[in-house]
Parts: structure tokens; C-alpha cells; sequence
């Protein structure tokens, strides 16, 4: 099956600096991107999508100049966390898909922060 | 608008017994239906999915999962269930006519937990 990785696993980083997490596609080439956060034990909470060489459609209630994606090729989409705050602190998963590809997602291992 | 639910936080089987997983849907058009499983501090994992034809759908680990239409469920099942399967299971809705390649709704998740 497509795999997707993400980039750091893990990253503790201090209040106000900002933090870059990387997702690829090693094996396919992702027209769609997907960024999203996850509390313990809850559900996936959508941040933006992204497609290859335009911008991110966000959320309701996300803030885009918080949560900067840049999907600039077919196999890479970054989101960058702009000055980090503790209850920024979450799981931060990616996905892909591509256009006339299988219907499914598929996942990046996530990207624990903890902004102290 | 599509929207999937999953009625129970937690369930809790019996190593051996048979396991369900309940979804039900809503979308405006025909839906695309899927299953991921997530191990603790993982992304996701595609299990499953409904397309087109037989309603029953056969997935990965032994898992499988009926669409309904008049119920407009897609429960998950799994004849013996086994310890190792214990982890949270999202259920997701993509409408056909949703043209975002991949983008689906996800439910909140349900901690599966089977107990030897």
C-alpha cells in the first residue's frame, strides 16, 4: 500500500518559537493533503486541505496565519507551527490522496508537539 | 454535507467473542464508506471499504463490514475478535459527489478493547 512519513515523530520545542512538520509521499505522488490534529482520546479534528501548487482551503476556526501549509510538489506538504503556544501542544497527523487514486486516505505516523 | 456517527465511545468483547463496531452515515448523495484502526501514538490505518457492489466488504486482520442503505449503517465486524485488535477505530463518509480527492468525515471514534 501508499506510504505516507512525517518528519520529526516527536518535537518539544519553547513558547513563541515555531515548529515545522513535514509530511511525504514516498511511494506516490499526493495531489490532496491533509493536516490534522488529534486531543487524547478524541477524534480527528480537520485542519486545512491542501493541493499540490495552490493554497490551503482551512477550516472553520483554524487560523491560517498559525498553521501555515505549503504543499509545493507532489510529494511533500509542510505545516508549520508559527509561534508555538502550550495549548498548541497535540498530534498532528497527515494524509494523502490523489485524484482518480483508491477513495482512501493514507496516514503519516503523526507528529507528537509539546510547546513548554 | 456528510456526517458519520459512532454511537459508543467504548466496547468492550471478550478475546474469542464475535466484536461489532457501529457507524451510521448521512450524506446527500451515495456515500463512500470506509474503516481505519489506530494503534496508540500512530496515524491511521486503512482497514476497509464500500464503493460500489456487494454489500459486504471484506478488510484486513479478519475484518469486515456490511453497508446498509436503508439503515444507512456500515457497521464493522469481526467474527473472533483477539486481543491485539484493541485500539481505536474511526468509521468516515465520503459523498460521490464530493469532488476533494480522499476527503471524508470522520466519526469520533470507538475504543475497542478485548480482554483476554
Amino acid at each position: 500500500g501508499a506510504v505516507v512519513s512525517q518528519h520529526p515523530s516527536r518535537v518539544i520545542c519553547k513558547s513563541g518559537t515555531s515548529v515545522k512538520i513535514e509530511c511525504r509521499s514516498l511511494d506516490f505522488q499526493a495531489t490532496t493533503m491533509f493536516w490534522y490534529r488529534q486531543f487524547p482520546k478524541q477524534s480527528l479534528m480537520l485542519m486545512a486541505t491542501s493541493n499540490e501548487g495552490s493554497k490551503a482551503t482551512y477550516e472553520q476556526g483554524v487560523e491560517k496565519d498559525k498553521f501555515l501549509i505549503n504543499h509545493a510538489s507532489l510529494t511533500l506538504s509542510t505545516l508549520t507551527v508559527t509561534s508555538a503556544h502550550p495549548e498548541d501542544s497535540s498530534f498532528y497527523i497527515c494524509s494523502a490522496a490523489w485524484l482518480a487514486g483508491p477513495y482512501e486516505q493514507y496516514f503519516g505516523p503523526g507528529t507528537r508537539l509539546t510547546v513548554t | 454535507a456528510q456526517s458519520v456517527a459512532q454511537p459508543e465511545d467504548q466496547v468492550n468483547v471478550a478475546e474469542g467473542n464475535p466484536l461489532t463496531v457501529k457507524c451510521t452515515y448521512s450524506v446527500s448523495g451515495n456515500p463512500y464508506l470506509f474503516w481505519y484502526v489506530q494503534y496508540p501514538n500512530r496515524g491511521l490505518q486503512f482497514l476497509l471499504k464500500y464503493i460500489t457492489g456487494d454489500n459486504l466488504v471484506k478488510g484486513s486482520y479478519g475484518f469486515e463490514a456490511e453497508f446498509n442503505k436503508s439503515q444507512t449503517s456500515f457497521h464493522l465486524k469481526k467474527p473472533s475478535a483477539l486481543v491485539s485488535d484493541s485500539a481505536l477505530y474511526f468509521c468516515a463518509v465520503r459523498d460521490r459527489g464530493n469532488t476533494n480527492a480522499g476527503k471524508s468525515t470522520f466519526g469520533d471514534g470507538t475504543t475497542l478493547t478485548v480482554k483476554p
